[in-house]
């Protein structure tokens, strides 16, 4: 079956510190994968994609990820968190020609100490 | 990126009524749009599959009777709830396919509130 796993449903890092929030994904395609980010109340804003080529992805606001196809990963990281990047993060996997339908994982909240 | 509008960002409505929710997509043609739908502290999960001039496509487990939706063009897909309770009261958001077929953009959302 066609799923996403976030392990961790709730994550605290203080401000400055690194950050990788974790995604699994099972899928009977090549996948296509994309992190999302949604504060309280807002829609989903796209912070990066891989489709193929280089495994290691640069997004917006200094997110990064990389695609592991071996351990059907695809980790987000960031260096250096700021306070403004506390909100809920969603990993997400579709596939080609599936029109942009996709499959969320359960979300990790991010909260960033002072 | 292409940009989708999403109308209404929130209404109330009474128990009972019916609510009709818009997605537009401003600046693309979009043969597929899609319907999810967000409870409270929780993942987005897929209701439905909207193609322009056919009838969408469920999920498991979603009333098509209750959900009506209806993809009359190619920039224009309307999801309403139909006898609403509160326990439909949710965040939905839809997303329209893009061109090449490999990712679909996001509206803002909708918060439907029964009461």
């Amino acid at each position: 079956a066609q799923s996403v796993t976030q392990p961790d449903i709730h994550i605290t890092v203080s401000e400055g510190a690194s950050l990788e929030l974790r995604c699994n994904y099972s899928y009977g395609a090549t996948p296509y994968l994309f992190w999302y980010v949604q504060s309280p109340g807002q829609g989903l804003q796209l912070l990066l994609k891989y489709f193929s080529g280089d495994t290691l992805v640069q997004g917006i606001k200094g997110f990064e990820a990389e695609f592991k196809r071996s351990q059907s990963s695809f980790n987000l990281r960031k260096p250096s968190v700021h306070w403004s990047d506390a909100a809920e993060y969603f990993c997400a996997v579709g596939a080609r020609n599936q029109g942009g339908k996709l499959i969320f994982g359960q979300g990790t909240e991010l909260s960033v100490k002072p | 990126g292409a940009v989708v509008s999403q109308h209404p960002s929130w209404v109330i409505c009474k128990s009972g009524t019916s609510v009709k929710i818009e997605c537009r997509s401003l600046d693309f043609q979009a043969t597929t749009m899609f319907w999810y739908r967000q409870f409270p502290k929780q993942s987005l999960m897929l209701m439905a599959t909207s193609n322009e001039g056919s009838k969408a496509t469920y999920e498991q487990g979603v009333e098509k009777d209750k959900f009506l939706i209806n993809h009359a063009s190619l920039t224009l897909s309307t999801l309403t709830v139909t006898s609403a309770h509160p326990e439909d009261s949710s965040f939905y958001i839809c997303s329209a396919g893009g061109l090449l077929n490999t990712e679909a953009f996001f509206g803002q959302g909708t918060r439907l509130t029964v009461v």
